[in-house]
This record gives structure tokens, sequence and C-alpha cells, in this order.
């Protein structure tokens, strides 16, 4: 079974504490994501990455930065934590495979979520 | 950005009844996906659709793959109490992004 773990499940900070939540994945796979998910808005792509030390801007990066020093960790870092901020963090990550000739991205398997909270 | 419209986005059903849902896209996707996630965690994938027209089942769930490959829909039959969450679907576009886009959820409520 392929297992992504968060650090933390639940998580205070205070205003303008830098915040880093951590993603750890046992499979190997080469795609790392991180989400936001608030209520009414869905899953938001905040940034993922396709290989270590790669990373891309999703679609709501402002705020955020990550990185992937290792295949199996992705960290995502609030530089200066913002009350807007407060939401659940998922992580998810995702092998490539071949389908004929065009390279495929599998399915996404999440981690269990980081709840955080920015007073 | 691309949306993918879900709907309901909400539905009372009684146990035992039969559930459907579905997504809608303007756009062209080449892989489905749909998870259920509970209160406090994170989404558990429940079906993988990779082809148009593709019929998959997983217990008492089925879901397909529309045929434009702009839809797909998602039927649990005979509900139970334990079927009670919210229920994603996701849609990777042809382009080859590794990008997935979601939907916003229907929320399932089961009366006993």
């Amino acid at each position: 079974d392929v297992k992504v773990t968060q650090s933390s499940r639940y998580l205070v900070k205070r205003t303008g504490e830098k915040v880093f939540l951590e993603c750890v994945q046992d499979m190997d796979h080469e795609n790392m994501f991180w989400y936001r998910q608030d209520p009414g808005l869905g899953l938001r792509l905040i940034y993922f990455s396709y290989d270590v030390k790669m990373k891309e801007k999703g679609d709501i990066p402002e705020g955020y930065s990550v990185s992937r020093e290792k295949k199996e960790r992705f960290s995502l870092i609030l530089e200066s934590a913002s009350t807007n901020q407060t939401s659940m963090y998922l992580c998810a990550s995702s092998s490539n495979f071949l389908l004929g000739w065009q390279s495929r991205t599998d399915t996404q398997y999440f981690g269990p979520g980081t709840r955080l909270t920015v007073l | 950005g691309q949306q993918l419209n879900q709907s309901p986005q909400s539905m009372f059903i009684q146990e035992g009844e039969d559930v459907s849902m579905n997504c809608t896209s303007s756009s062209i996707f080449n892989t489905w996906l749909w998870y259920k996630q509970d209160p406090g965690e994170g989404p558990v994938l429940l079906i993988a659709l990779y082809k148009a027209g593709e019929l998959t089942s997983n217990g008492r769930l089925t879901a397909q793959f529309g045929i434009t490959r702009k839809d797909s829909f998602l039927n649990i039959s005979a509900s139970i109490p334990s079927d009670v969450g919210i229920y994603f679907c996701a849609g990777q576009l042809t382009s080859g992004t590794y990008k997935y886009i979601f939907g916003t959820g229907t929320r399932l409520k089961v009366l006993a």
C-alpha cells in the first residue's frame, strides 16, 4: 500500500511565524504535491514537484515556498504565516508510467492532512 | 483556470438507496479519478479511469469515463451509513501536465 505521511495532524501557529509542513511518501514516487482545502473552494494546488530539487507553482503559490531535497520528502514552508493561511493542507504523491508511447501520471495518493490554524 | 462542475453539491438519501453523482467540464481529460474523504482525513482513492467509455467497479461503486472525455459519473448502489462523506472527482488534462483538477465535492449523508 502507498503510504503518505504528514508530520502533524493539527498545528496552531501565530501570525508572522515561519511554519514547516513535512510530507513523506514511501513508494518512490516521482511527483509530489501540496494542496490546501477550504470549504466551498475544494482542493487548490499550491506547488508540485516532479523530481528532486524541481518545483513548479500551482494555482495559489503566493505566501508559500517548497523544498524537495530528497525524493521521498516534500516540505511546504510558510515564510510568515497569516490568518488567511488557516486551512487544511494535504500532501499527495504519484508516479509516472508509460501508456503506449505516452508518459502518463498515475493516480494521486493523499496523506491524512494537516489542519493549520494561524492566530 | 479550468474548472470541474460537480453535482449535486450535497444529498440526503435513505439507507439502501442508490446514489449518482457526476462531474462535467468544458475541457477534455485523459484520466478521471474518484475519491472519498471522511471528516478530518485525507481523500482516499476509490476508482481510477484511463480510457473514454471505460466502466469500472469497486464493490458497490461504479464509475464511468464519459465518451466525450469531458465528464464522468459515480454510482453507489444500496448505500449504507458508512458511505457518508465527501466524494471528489479529479481530472487530468490531455496536455500532459502532472496536475489534476478537482471538483468541489458532493457531500453525501445517509439516513438510517
